[in-house]
């Protein structure tokens, strides 16, 4: 198994509304990234966990919340987003290599 | 403060020709350069990189050269196909601690390969 795997692809949400998007990685990768992509733009790092544990966090509000249950399970909470919160969301992940740097497809957050 | 850019928004290039792209940093602590290339609603694909000691890497029709002293890459495609129509991504590296890496990426360029 060679990928990442974001789930949902899709999301729309309510600005009152509390909800979740899922990365999963089985190759081993110690180190997993949430990325920010607004339309046009290029990816922005949101949050970094090395061996499961939070190392980077990019001065990300807190209605953003990272998770690291385990080191093949990325989850990023969502709580009281606003309009301009709506973004494709882009996990990875990689190896001590930065050959190995993988990501996802995203999820396209849709706030209203 | 953009440490990675990419000043030409866009490309046209025919078929069988040519495609150069172009870079330009300014963090001299960047270790990597990767080159992504990324379809809407897709996550980014890896392309071709080359490390901060060397100045140029090949792999097939892609070749990434480094200039290190004026901070500068290029990515070129030869030959262009139409299947190469996409936004690419120039990206640079700080490495962030525990096998975990930060990457910084430009603007990107939309490349347009005409048949």
């Amino acid at each position: 198994d060679t990928e990442v795997t974001q789930t949902p692809k899709h999301l729309v949400m309510g600005m009152t509304n509390k909800k979740s998007l899922k990365c999963e990685q089985h190759m081993g990768h110690r180190a997993m990234y949430w990325y920010k992509q607004k339309a046009k733009k290029p990816p922005e790092l949101m949050f970094v966990y090395s061996y499961e544990k939070l190392s980077i966090n990019e001065s990300v509000p807190s209605r953003f919340s990272p998770e690291c249950p385990n080191s093949s399970l990325l989850n990023l909470h969502l709580h009281a987003l606003q309009p301009e919160d709506s973004a494709l969301y882009l996990c990875a992940s990689s190896q001590e290599w930065i050959y190995g740097y993988t990501f996802g497809s995203g999820t396209r957050l849709t706030v209203v | 403060d953009q440490q990675v850019k990419q000043n030409s928004p866009s490309l046209s290039v025919q078929e069988g020709r040519i495609s150069i792209l172009n870079c330009d940093y300014t963090n001299s602590m960047f270790d990597y350069f990767l080159w992504y290339k990324k379809y809407p609603a897709e996550g980014p694909t890896f392309l071709i990189s080359i490390s901060s000691i060397k100045d140029k890497n090949e792999d097939g029709r892609f070749t990434v050269f480094l200039n290190k002293s004026a901070k500068h890459l290029s990515l070129h495609i030869v030959p262009s196909q139409p299947g190469d129509s996409a936004v690419y991504f120039c990206a640079a590296t700080t490495y962030s601690g525990a096998g975990s890496y930060q990457l910084t990426f430009g603007k990107g360029t939309k490349l347009s390969v005409i048949p």
